[in-house]
């Protein structure tokens, strides 16, 4: 069975600072996302990961997959404010369609 | 939207009653999926589908079911809603291999 597993689940952090969220998962798979979420929202898609050593990149925010490795990272750069939100990553197995979700970072951002 | 609806967008229920969720597309996916988000839990499978009548069981099935009889139509059922049923609900559509989800904008249904 697909375990994801997320870390911090939640992170504090100053604007203009550097962080990383981290994203594991237990079983072979080489199809990663990565949502955000805002408070009381629906959740919206950032990156598609597709195979090992993809790298994604909008704005302050760059993803990774490593597939040997099993770990995606969400690598936030000088936050802002606006980056406040919770941030899914999401395992599409490769045996069926069933698509896991780790818990959730919820960010929050301090001026 | 994000071309996927969910009907209600509210519901309270009384225990021990069916209730019957909604989610319909308007962009012929191929997959549909329903999750639930609990606080601590994120987000939950409860089923999917992978076509017209193809559905399958997801990490939190029990107590519920589903049905697909159209391409646009994915409906969620708690056969006799219990408390634990408390929760938003979120419906997703997704095009193809490696594509990503298209979230509703969820359901909240408490159950009293």
């Amino acid at each position: 069975e697909l375990k994801v597993e997320q870390n911090p689940l939640f992170l504090s952090m100053q604007e203009g600072k550097n962080y990383t969220i981290y994203c594991n998962y237990s079983t072979t798979s080489d199809r990663l996302y990565w949502y955000r979420q805002d408070p009381g929202k629906s959740l919206e898609s950032l990156f598609v990961l597709l195979s090992n050593g993809a790298v994604k990149q909008e704005g302050r925010l760059m993803a990774s997959l490593d597939t040997k490795a099993r770990l995606s990272t969400l690598h936030i750069t000088a936050a802002v404010h606006d980056l406040s939100a919770t941030y899914f990553c999401a395992v599409d197995t490769n045996r069926d369609d069933k698509i896991i979700f780790g818990k959730g970072t919820r960010l929050h951002i301090l001026p | 939207d994000a071309g996927i609806t969910q009907s209600p967008r509210h519901k309270v229920t009384e225990t021990g009653t069916p209730v019957t969720l909604r989610c319909h597309q308007t962009e012929n996916h191929r997959y549909m999926y329903w999750y639930r988000q609990d606080p601590g839990h994120g987000l939950r499978l409860i089923h999917y589908s992978y076509g017209v009548k193809d559905t399958d069981k997801g990490e939190v099935s029990d107590g519920y079911s589903v049905s697909r009889s159209k391409t646009e139509d994915f409906l969620l059922t708690l056969e006799s809603a219990t408390s634990s049923q408390t929760s938003v609900y979120f419906c997703a559509r997704k095009e193809s291999w490696g594509s990503p989800l298209h979230f509703g904008n969820g359901t909240r249904l408490t159950v009293t």
